[in-house]
């Protein structure tokens, strides 16, 4: 069974500049996460996905920051403009329906903002 | 208050000691709590998970729960150098996965 898929696996950008991810989840996984992990931090939630539905976007800085789960399948995250503290690793995790405690997380992208 | 505190660490363990790891937590209603493993530069990878109060094992490691004093601990026994990573404690509530900043361990051969 193929993991989570995210690519880039690693950006670098300049300040203001726009950039996207991408993460493909679990075949079957309805519940969809993007978390954000500074380094020597644990991972923080930005935003979860029940198939197409955010259900949880407290944490996301609408400012910046937008995602999108189309088809309640593949997502995008994207930051619109960057700054210099966006630079961190952007993880995607993905759960079966119903059993948010078995998250499986992806790669992640290492955003650098220069 | 951090609602997931852990000793960031580094702990430092001899190759087939036991390596004790703990953490608290703030929300007395938490239900569900996890262990994470994550080696540098890779994702977060879960090794253990507890919902009831007394122990839980999986062959070297072994979970601990104490909801009335809010805390968590992992032991991991016969520790190897392979073992070496940070170890993220993380609390569900309501299906969000909070975590702590994590314990870094070190296992010297």
């Amino acid at each position: 069974e193929a993991g989570v898929v995210q690519s880039p696996r690693y950006k670098i950008i300049e300040k203001k500049q726009p950039v996207a991810f991408w993460c493909n989840p679990i075949s079957g996984h309805n519940t969809l996460y993007w978390y954000l992990q500074n380094l020597g931090q644990g991972p923080e939630l930005l935003i979860r996905y029940e198939n197409e539905e955010a259900v949880d976007d407290s944490q996301l800085p609408k400012d910046r920051f937008s995602a999108e789960r189309l088809k309640g399948v593949d997502s995008t995250l994207k930051i619109q403009p960057a700054e210099l503290g966006d630079s961190a690793v952007y993880l995607c995790a993905s759960s079966p329906r119903d059993r948010y405690n078995e998250q499986f997380f992806g790669p992640g992208t290492r955003l650098t903002v220069l | 208050q951090k609602e997931v505190e852990q000793n960031s660490g580094p702990l430092s363990v001899p190759e087939g000691a036991i390596a004790s790891l703990n953490c608290t937590y703030s929300d007395r209603g938490s239900q569900s709590f996890f262990w994470y493993r994550q080696y540098s530069g890779k994702s977060p990878e879960l090794i253990m998970f507890i919902y009831s109060n007394g122990d839980k094992e999986d062959g070297r490691f072994t979970a601990q729960l104490n909801k009335a004093s809010q805390y968590v601990s992992l032991l991991i026994r016969d520790s190897q150098p392979s073992d070496s990573a940070t170890y993220l404690c993380a609390v569900n509530d309501r299906g969000d996965m909070r975590f702590g900043a994590g314990t870094r361990l070190t296992v010297k051969p």
